[in-house]
């Protein structure tokens, strides 16, 4: 699975778009780009998912690149309870196994 | 509701006493799997099932073993749990490739 890169920490005033950035310059062409979060030591909640389309659904947007070499989580009017950790996961379709690589994420603040 | 419930949701044992953490899923999905998450760490995972009757390792399997009858049901056992096993343990349920998966709300255990 290509490796991905986001920053460790973002802040976003509650109302405002928070827009999450991640890095896979390595992934290939029948990988997805998978988005999830979790709040303070619960389970992971899905987010999204997406190939090379942007996607949107009732929690966020998927913006990705036309290289697919980079994409965007956006959380059009982020409230205190989106306050969590996020993920951004690369992972094959066609890969056997079933493991979610989670890397560190980005841990996000919605401030008041 | 569409669920991935664990239990119990908090244990404290000794080390050596045989436990098992339940988990199951009312999605009919094929793929579950079990995580474990520590401090600095991440998200590891133990072992993951593809179907009824097919498991397999994952990243870190030394120490459970993991069982899959139904499709519904995957539990996590830990035949002589030591101390290295305290972790906060996720179970993860999809449909198949290509789909988020659910994640259940974590069974915090702490072996002395």
């Amino acid at each position: 699975d290509a490796k991905t890169t986001q920053p460790p920490s973002m802040d976003c005033a509650e109302g405002r778009a928070a827009n999450l950035p991640c890095n896979h310059s390595t992934i290939s062409g029948n990988e997805y780009v998978y988005w999830y979060r979790q709040i303070h030591s619960q389970g992971p909640q899905y987010i999204i998912h997406g190939l090379k389309n942007n996607e949107t659904n009732e929690m966020a947007s998927l913006i990705i690149t036309e290289d697919r070499k980079s994409s965007t989580l956006i959380l059009p009017h982020a409230t205190l309870r989106d306050t969590a950790v996020y993920y951004c996961i690369v992972r094959g379709y066609s890969n056997s196994g079933y493991a979610l690589n989670f890397g560190k994420g980005t841990s996000l603040l919605v401030t008041p | 509701e569409a669920q991935v419930t664990q239990n119990p949701r908090y244990l404290i044992t000794v080390t050596g006493k045989k436990l098992t953490v339940t988990c199951s899923q009312n999605m009919n999905h094929e793929y579950m799997s079990w995580y474990r998450q520590d401090p600095g760490l991440g998200l590891r995972q133990i072992y993951y099932s593809m179907n009824v009757e097919v498991t397999d390792k994952g990243d870190v399997p030394e120490g459970y073993k993991v069982s899959r009858k139904e499709k519904r049901n995957f539990p996590l056992i830990l035949e002589s749990p030591s101390p290295n096993q305290t972790s906060l343990y996720f179970c993860a349920s999809r449909t198949g490739q290509g789909y988020g998966a659910f994640f259940g709300q974590g069974t915090r255990l702490t072996v002395v």
